[in-house]
């Protein structure tokens, strides 16, 4: 089955840094791979997704890149603010089964 | 459109006991799927029914079990609780999974059972 590998477990940088969280996938046959954000307490949010066939895309300060070929897939936050500080999982959904595996999560704490 | 509901939101229970929660898909929704959320494992899935048969299954002891009902409604039950299965426990809907472009998956806010 699928596995995900996410990193780093925490992070933690200035209000207006940028941060990036990456996860690498096994299965070359996953196609969908979604972002989610938990803010404590709340369910998960899907804030932005990309399919195989692209190879990034972009939505206000967030951004997702694909690299299909190293298994690999990255989260861009610009200009961080504080209410962007949540814990963000990632996920790849394999062909076959269509259910997502999600990476065991990023705590992001963005510092005023 | 209403999102996701579960019910209860908050639950505590005894080892040995067994408990019951619900799911109420987004409307229009046909695929539910469970996951127990824990600090130390992430969102480990569960199971996920479609058109009230159960098409995936996770790596999780026959104490865990679930249905779902023709409105596409699903409960989940555990029985014979442990102290291990405190957790969050949360559903998601989608429309199809498998279906470019309908297979987001959207959350519940999930039940928090405590098994003291």
């Amino acid at each position: 089955g699928e596995n995900v590998e996410q990193h780093p477990s925490t992070l933690s940088v200035q209000e207006g840094d940028s941060a990036v969280i990456k996860c690498t996938y096994s299965d070359s046959a996953s196609n969908y791979f979604p972002w989610y954000k938990q803010e404590l307490g709340k369910r998960p949010q899907l804030i932005i997704d990309i399919r195989s066939n692209v190879g990034e895309k972009k939505d206000q300060r967030i951004a997702v890149t694909l690299n299909k070929t190293a298994k690999h897939f990255s989260l861009h936050i610009t200009e961080t603010q504080p209410e962007d500080s949540a814990v963000y999982f990632c996920a790849a959904s394999s062909g076959g089964s269509y259910i997502p595996t999600f990476g065991r999560g990023t705590s992001l704490i963005v510092h005023p | 459109k209403a999102g996701v509901t579960q019910t209860p939101r908050y639950l505590i229970k005894t080892r040995g006991q067994q408990v019951t929660l619900s799911c109420s898909p987004i409307s229009g929704h046909r695929s539910v799927s469970w996951y127990q959320q824990t600090p130390g494992q992430g969102l480990q899935f569960l199971f996920e029914y479609f058109s009230e048969t159960q098409r995936n299954k996770g790596n999780f002891p026959g104490r865990f079990s679930g249905r779902q009902f023709s409105n596409s409604r699903s409960e989940m039950n555990v029985s014979t609780l442990e102290l291990g299965d405190s957790a969050l426990y949360l559903c998601a809907s989608s429309p199809e999974p498998g279906l470019a472009g309908t297979d987001t998956q959207y959350f519940g806010p999930g039940t928090r059972l405590t098994v003291l």
